[in-house]
């Protein structure tokens, strides 16, 4: 699976729109992009995936470039809530959901 | 609520010791993961089993064995336990072996002393 680049850290003011970039840049044209969750010590949360097109549901939005080499979740108005580390992983959809999970990025909502 | 049920939630342990982590799917799933998350590692994937086969090995030590039962339960055994052995281990389901999301239990949070 391709490796993903993301930021160790970020902030976000509560309210705002906070939006996380993620580099992938040798992605293969078979790999799908996710975006997992982790609040602190509690077990990985799916938020999101998409291929090609952008994906919108009731926690986020992916915006994928039309290179695919990059992505950028976008969570709309964030909340305390919100703070976690947020991971972007690519795989290919049929290789037994072996998720192998990066560093992430540690985001921060400030009040 | 994932609907995933690990126990124990926590549990401390000396070393060389052997302890059983067991893991309840989501009503439905078929495949269970195991993986390991300790402060200098991030999370590693041990060990999946689809239907009770196992599907496949990421870095599971060899003192580390996983089982998943006719019921679909999964328990991952731990022996000749060491002290970098202490960390939180996460046991997730999935629908099929396809889907892309996985649901996370809370965790085992195992201590080694």
């Amino acid at each position: 699976d391709a490796k993903t680049t993301q930021p160790t850290s970020m902030d976000c003011a509560e309210g705002r729109a906070a939006n996380l970039p993620c580099n992938h840049s040798t992605i293969s044209g078979n790999e799908y992009v996710y975006w997992y969750r982790q609040i602190h010590s509690q077990g990985p949360q799916y938020i999101i995936h998409g291929l090609k097109n952008n994906e919108t549901n009731e926690m986020a939005s992916l915006i994928i470039t039309e290179d695919r080499k990059s992505s950028t979740l976008i969570l709309p108005h964030a909340t305390l809530r919100d703070t976690a580390v947020y991971y972007c992983i690519v795989r290919v959809a049929r290789t037994g959901n072996q998720f192998y999970f990066g560093t992430g990025t540690s985001l921060t909502v400030i009040p | 609520d994932s609907g995933v049920t690990q126990t124990p939630k926590h549990l401390i342990t000396a070393t060389g010791q052997r302890v059983t982590l067991r893991c309840s799917p989501r009503s439905g799933d078929l495949s269970v993961y195991w993986y390991q998350q300790s402060l200098d590692q991030g999370l590693q994937f041990l060990i999946q089993y689809y239907n009770g086969e196992e599907r496949a090995k990421g870095n599971i030590l060899e003192r580390f064995s996983a089982q998943q039962f006719p019921d679909l339960h999964s328990e991952l055994n731990l022996s000749s336990l060491e002290l970098g052995d202490s960390a939180l281990y996460f046991c997730a389901s999935s629908r099929d072996l396809y889907t892309g999301e996985l649901f996370f239990g809370e965790g085992s949070r195992l201590t080694v002393l």
